[in-house]
């Protein structure tokens, strides 16, 4: 069974460009959450999809915006980016049947904005 | 809205002792409730998670928690500590509410091991 996988490993972007990251959910799981984990902190909820349909969003502006495909992987697309956006972006996934809300993680791509 | 605190950013233990990691939460409804270890330059592994029932959860490597709803709590422990858990642990609360499944996250807890 494969996990959940996410690429690149590591990126580093100029203030103000736009960047792409990639998720493929572990086999079976429809359900795609996306989390940034700033250094020192817990990661905090950006959003989830759902069957191709954002399912939910956590307090971030609309210039963080996600994909979710018919093979149920994912992208999460920052634009004008700001040096705060520097942080270690994670990509969990779940089966829609699970209802109690354990998500399965990938190894996360470390945004570096300077 | 639900919250997790976590006390203390950094435990630093002795190899062979008690590993005793607190968490506590807020939450307006019954909670979903788990422990993630992260190591360096690594995504999030689940430990062990509460969700109906025994209220005393077995994890991997040896860990386990005790959902105490009356202190609103879900303290992490393992008996003997092994090198290998130096590592970063995360409480989570889930919300299972109509706007998606989201985690909502503590500060972590930096775990060192002694020789």
């Amino acid at each position: 069974e494969t996990g959940v996988t996410q690429s690149p490993t590591h990126l580093i972007k100029t203030r103000g460009q736009q960047v792409t990251l990639r998720c493929s959910s572990q086999s079976g799981h429809n359900t795609v959450s996306w989390y940034q984990q700033a250094l020192g902190q817990g990661p905090q909820f950006i959003f989830q999809y759902y069957r191709e349909e954002e399912n939910g969003r956590g307090n971030f502006p609309p210039r963080f915006s996600g994909l979710q495909f018919p093979n149920y992987s994912s992208e999460l697309n920052v634009n004008a980016l700001e040096l705060d956006d520097s942080a270690l972006y994670l990509c969990a996934s779940s089966p829609g049947t699970a209802r109690t809300g354990e998500q399965y993680f990938g190894p996360g791509t470390r945004l570096t904005v300077t | 809205a639900q919250s997790v605190t976590q006390l203390g950013s950094h435990v630093s233990v002795s190899e062979g002792a008690l590993v005793l990691l607190r968490c506590n939460y807020s939450s307006s409804v019954p909670p979903y409730l788990f422990w993630y270890v992260q190591y360096p330059n690594q995504g999030l592994q689940l430990l062990l998670k509460y969700t109906t029932g025994a209220t005393l959860v077995k994890g991997i490597n040896g860990f386990e928690a005790e959902f105490k709803k009356s202190e609103t709590s879900f303290h992490l422990t393992k008996p003997s500590a092994h090198m290998s858990d130096a590592a970063e642990y995360f409480c989570a609360v889930s919300d299972l509410g109509a706007a998606g499944n989201k985690l909502t996250f503590g500060g972590g807890t930096r775990v060192l091991v002694k020789p």
